[in-house]
């Protein structure tokens, strides 16, 4: 199985500062890599595909990018909304698998 | 506007079997395939398997082989997920999740239930 390693797995941010998560592939995805927020007792809502397209409705401060075996997520202006925990996932092989995510706190 | 509606929590005994249900609305149910995922608590998400709503193939992870059975009901749109001889680690939110499919952009779970959490308890 492909693990994805994900970091760090807590972080705190100031309001409208810029933040960024990185997530590792044991081996290369070939950008078949999404990214997920998930609130507090929610389910996880897509935000990223393809490792750097925005999904519709999807604020534009959220950005993804990377390549190969690394992709981070950028979240550009923290806001008291973007509390949650993030998940990175590949879909390049089988099975599927997620990162262990990072939990996203306002100071 | 894409809705999946899932049932409710369950409280099952150890060994016993249970099987949850993803009710769908506002798409074409069968153009696509459906997820299951498993999230204990404060875990990591897993992917359990796919089934793909027109004909009822299936692929699963193999860590869930034996463990889960996918089905689909075209009429209803709805899917299906049977969990059986259920322990104390098969304790867990589950979710179905669509899956969009693109040959350019890969696959993403577009889509989420609410998810429903199943307790296995004596």
């Amino acid at each position: 199985d492909i693990q994805m390693t994900q970091s760090p797995a807590s972080l705190s941010a100031s309001l409208g500062e810029t933040v960024s998560i990185e997530c590792l592939a044991s081996e290369g995805i070939s950008n078949d890599l999404a990214w997920y927020q998930q609130k507090s007792g929610k389910s996880p809502q897509l935000l990223i595909y393809a490792a750097s397209r925005l999904q519709d409705g999807v604020p534009s401060r959220f950005s993804g990018s990377g390549s190969g075996t690394r992709y981070s997520l950028k979240i550009s202006g923290m806001q008291p909304e973007d509390e949650a925990d993030y998940f990175c996932q590949q879909s390049y092989k089988y099975p599927w698998t997620f990162g262990g995510g990072t939990k996203l706190e306002l100071k | 506007e894409v809705q999946l509606q899932q049932s409710g929590a369950e409280l099952v005994k150890p060994g016993a079997s249970v099987k949850l249900s993803c009710k769908t609305s506002g798409y074409t149910f069968s153009n696509y395939y459906m997820s299951w995922l498993k999230q204990m608590p404060g875990q990591n998400i897993e992917w359990i398997g796919n089934i793909y709503g027109g004909n009822g193939g299936t692929g699963y992870n193999q860590k869930f082989k034996g463990k889960a059975t996918l089905t689909v009901d075209k009429s209803s749109s709805t899917a299906y997920m049977d969990l059986s001889s259920l322990t104390s680690e098969d304790s867990a939110v589950y979710f179905c999740a669509r899956v969009y499919s693109s040959y350019i952009y890969g696959w993403y779970f577009d889509f989420w239930g609410p998810g429903t959490m199943v307790t296995v308890s004596s």
